[in-house]
């Protein structure tokens, strides 16, 4: 059975520095896929970055950029210069397919503030 | 371009009532999953439609539980007989068949809250 697992309950950051969130993930299939949504007070999850297992390249998308280490079944997230509205949980989840559509498996979340 | 829409954003009910939910996908989307998110958790899988077909259920569907898609647009959840532990946020998610790199995007939720 798939599983992610997020270690950081909460995390702070300076405003305008780097913050790293982690994530780790275990499956026994070869093909997979990694997200990262945040999810502000009001709720709804935003999509953010996806991985695919066969990239060999690390993804980005403006800010934030995904560290993916297979041989460790790692994804962390980085966000690149906090800005306050960053403020947010932040969760990870993993993507297989199964019977023709896309399971995913969400992780319990990182709940990130940036401090002024 | 709208996104995924959800009504009622909140809803309050006693223990023992129906209460029904809706979802609006992103138009061109083909696949519509709901999802049940309590507190301190990520959110967990219910069910998913492909068009108008609902193909796949979680364990966590109890027969309390329904949801359509008629004609592959909208899609309602119901929760029939709700007891105090169906209190949660409920997502739906819509996304375009496409493989694992396949994109689920979310609505912005409705919180239950049964007394």
């Amino acid at each position: 059975a798939q599983k992610i697992t997020q270690t950081q309950p909460g995390m702070f950051v300076q405003e305008k520095e780097a913050v790293t969130l982690d994530c780790t993930y275990d499956t026994s299939d070869q093909s997979y896929g990694l997200f990262w949504y945040k999810q502000p007070s009001s709720g709804e999850m935003i999509f953010l970055i996806y991985q695919g297992s066969y990239d060999e390249q690390n993804a980005t998308e403006g800010r934030y950029s995904l560290n993916f280490q297979k041989a460790r079944k790692s994804a962390n997230l980085v966000i690149s210069a906090s800005q306050l509205g960053d403020s947010a949980m932040y969760f990870c989840a993993m993507s297989l397919l199964s019977g023709g559509y896309q399971k995913v498996t969400f992780g319990i979340g990182t709940k990130l503030q940036v401090i002024p | 371009d709208t996104g995924v829409s959800q009504d009622p954003r909140h809803k309050i009910t006693k223990r023992g009532q129906n209460v029904t939910f809706r979802c609006d996908p992103i138009s061109e989307h083909n696949r519509l999953y709901w999802y049940r998110q309590t507190l301190g958790q990520g959110p967990e899988f219910l069910t998913y439609f492909q068009n108008e077909a609902q193909l796949e259920k979680s364990r966590l569907l109890s027969d309390r539980f329904s949801a359509e898609r008629p004609k592959g647009s909208f899609s309602t959840l119901e929760i029939q007989r709700t007891e105090q532990g169906d209190s949660a946020m409920y997502l739906c998610a819509s996304s375009l068949v496409g493989g694992l790199q396949e994109t689920q995007y979310f609505g912005p939720g409705t919180r239950l809250l049964v007394l």
